[in-house]
């Protein structure tokens, strides 16, 4: 029969624009919390991580959020290329488990 | 450094086989877990080894094994096999326990058709 997908939620940036994602995170114990980017046909790919003692972390083009009042993670990137089209997971973790969200496929638009 | 490597990276297979895959981690990485992808459930965790030793689990049934080797490479093994079990299946290496503040570094899957 039909197999049913997850919805994922879409988010369409035009290129050299800055792109935010969200996620909401569950467990209130998690105290550690990453962001994957997956492309077609491939394993997702570490971008940047965060530790619960923190509320801010830079990378390259790319910064994570994290406010615990509300159990929110953001990952913002800036001046959005083609090549960061893909789905993007968040993370949350603590000792013995890591919880992935369903994702959210960015789009980037000429 | 090499990254993941899984393999094979296609299988296809018929109801009632068995399947191993296979997972070689980052060198150093002592960590190696398991994940099920699927559209419809997501990254789903099956477990993790550490040291040759399961130290975490997900909620699967007994058909799912693994087991780990003293050079830090995994093996995934899945019995009885169910048309559910089609599903791209990833390894993921880390130099520390899952939770221990260490990112997990996948490798690009092993697709798994089941016919």
């Amino acid at each position: 029969g039909e197999s049913v997908g997850l919805h994922l939620p879409t988010l369409s940036v035009q290129e050299g624009d800055n792109s935010i994602i969200n996620c909401a995170y569950s467990n209130s114990a998690s105290d550690y919390f990453i962001w994957y980017k997956q492309e077609s046909g491939k394993g997702p790919q570490f971008i940047i991580d965060i530790r619960s003692n923190m509320d801010k972390r830079q990378g390259q083009r790319v910064t994570v959020l994290l406010n615990k009042t509300v159990k929110h993670l953001s990952l913002q990137i800036a001046a959005t290329q083609p090549g960061d089209s893909a789905v993007y997971f968040c993370a949350e973790g603590s000792w013995g488990k890591l919880q992935f969200g369903a994702g959210t496929q960015v789009v980037v638009t000429p | 450094k090499a990254g993941v490597t899984q393999t094979p990276r296609y299988l296809i297979k018929t109801r009632g086989q068995q399947v191993t895959l296979s997972c070689s981690p980052i060198s150093g990485h002592r960590s190696v877990s398991w994940y099920q992808q699927t559209p419809g459930q997501g990254l789903q965790f099956l477990f993790e080894y550490f040291s040759e030793t399961q130290r975490n689990k997900g909620n699967f049934p007994g058909r799912f094994s693994g087991r780990q080797f003293s050079n830090s490479r995994s093996e995934m093994n899945v019995s009885t096999l169910e048309l559910g079990d089609s599903a791209l299946y990833l390894c993921a290496s880390s130099l520390g326990l899952l939770g221990s503040n260490q990112p997990q570094h996948f490798g690009d899957g092993t697709r798994l058709s089941i016919l």
